[in-house]
């Protein structure tokens, strides 16, 4: 069984501050992806990531795929109040399938 | 990227009530769907994956005559929870995959969740 393990569960921070999501797992990924999701929505895919070392910029987020594509990151620059959400990473791996980590409950605060 | 509707996004049922739970792909056809349960401030917990004309593949520890699923075409698949209890109460949410787009990439594409309150 693959496993994802996300930290932190959950974050709060004040804007204009910077952080770092992780995603970890002692199996290896063919790709994976983070997703944000507001309450009460279903999750938005923010990007993909299928190579080792790859790294991926959309904005203020940066994602950034294991060598070993067994992990990766997610980091936000200058957080603002729009951020808040629930980040969630998801490993694909056999049978079409996701395995998704916990996710990580962000709070910027104005 | 590929649009998913759920619909309801809402419903209230009272106890021993079935619920049908929609799920179309609308710009794009989906071979493969997946229904997720969601708690409160958890992360996703995946029931079934939904299998165009054929029977649909469930995980371990959750009931199959409990949690109907019917995929009848490129475009639809439906949840229903039969005689649903209390416990039953969750945010159920499916997605889809895009052949075409996504290929080895396993990108799914999620509806807006629905929200089930049983009574």
């Amino acid at each position: 069984t693959q496993l994802l393990e996300q930290s932190p569960q959950f974050l709060s921070i004040q804007e204009g501050e910077n952080l770092t999501v992780y995603c970890n797992s002692s199996s290896v990924f063919s790709s994976l992806q983070w997703y944000r999701q507001e309450p009460g929505e279903g999750p938005v895919l923010l990007v993909t990531v299928v190579t080792g070392g790859e790294v991926k910029k959309l904005k203020r987020l940066t994602f950034q795929f294991g060598d070993a594509r067994k992990d990766s990151s997610l980091h936000i620059t200058a957080a603002q109040t729009g951020d808040t959400g629930l980040y969630l990473c998801a490993g694909g791996g056999a049978g079409n399938m996701l395995t998704f980590g916990g996710g990580t409950r962000l709070m910027v605060k104005p | 990227g590929a649009v998913v509707s759920q619909h309801p996004s809402r419903v209230i049922c009272k106890s021993g009530t079935s619920v049908k739970i929609e799920c179309r792909s609308l710009d794009f056809q989906a071979t493969t769907m997946f229904w997720y349960r969601q708690f409160p401030k958890k992360s996703l917990m995946l029931m079934a994956t939904s299998n165009e004309g054929s029977k649909a593949t469930y995980e371990q520890g959750v009931e199959k005559d409990k949690f109907l699923i019917n995929h009848a075409s490129l475009t639809l698949s439906t949840l229903t929870v039969t005689s649903a209890h209390p416990e039953d109460s969750s945010f159920y949410i499916c997605s889809a995959r895009d052949w075409l787009r996504a290929g080895a990439k396993n990108i799914q594409y999620f509806g807006a969740g629905t929200r089930l309150s049983v009574l």
